[in-house]
């Protein structure tokens, strides 16, 4: 079945300590995206590629960073700079870049807090 | 900018009774206006979409959408409720982000609807 998965499912950081969240899609998608979740608050933008080696910045970048070295892949890094990382994150992708009417596919999310 | 406001943040519906989960938009231009569901810890799955044509679309599980133009809402719908149908569910429209001059989804902040048996 073709999907995405992101790993782990929890993970806990410690003060000062960078994380990377994986995120792997088999869909064979352009575009890929990473959200992050708060109560209350819906889905927020952190970063998104269109293409293979590149990536933009989202409403929320500051104290992230990703890479797209592949086309299947698209991990988060939460760097210590990152001062309220406790969210659940999820990342999706779609079939085609730029203007599309295509939904966005969603993995089940990394639950991540602070020790 | 684009953007969707869900008014409710909980609706509670008896089983078999009908179900709507209210969405209203603001484009500037014609909406493209999606409807996704989330269950406890997984990740959205998508219902239905609005692109052109028809104001009712019908999407997965018996959902569907009625599009008004005229009062700027896009409000999800369901003849009979299920327990099962318990979840969070989001509004979203398709939003140009003039960062990088490409189209993204804006979400609204979600309704948690709750199905008692």
């Amino acid at each position: 079945d073709g999907g995405i998965t992101q790993s782990p499912k929890y993970l806990f950081r410690k003060e000062g300590q960078n994380v990377t969240l994986s995120c792997e899609q088999n869909l064979n998608h352009d575009a890929m995206y990473w959200y992050r979740q708060d109560p209350g608050q819906g889905l927020r933008l952190i970063y998104y590629s269109q293409i293979v080696n590149d990536f933009q910045k989202g409403d929320i970048a500051e104290g992230y960073s990703v890479s797209r070295e592949k086309k299947e892949s698209f991990p988060l890094t939460v760097t210590s700079a990152q001062k309220n990382p406790t969210a659940f994150y999820l990342c999706a992708s779609k079939g085609d870049r730029g203007v599309s009417n295509q939904p966005q596919h969603f993995g089940d999310g990394t639950r991540l807090s602070i020790l | 900018a684009q953007s969707v406001a869900q008014p409710e943040d909980q609706v509670n519906v008896a089983e078999g009774n009908p179900l709507t989960v209210k969405c209203t938009y603001s484009v500037s231009g014609n909406p493209y206006l999606f409807w996704y569901v989330q269950y406890p810890n997984r990740g959205l799955q998508f219902l239905l979409k609005y692109i052109t044509g028809d104001n009712l679309v019908k999407g997965s599980y018996g959902f569907e959408a009625e599009f008004n133009k005229s009062q700027t809402s896009f409000h999800l719908k369901k003849p009979s409720a299920l327990v099962s149908d318990s979840a969070l569910y989001f509004c979203a429209v398709r939003d140009l982000y003039s960062g990088a001059g490409s189209y993204q989804l804006t979400f609204g902040k979600g309704t948690k609807l709750s199905v008692i048996p």
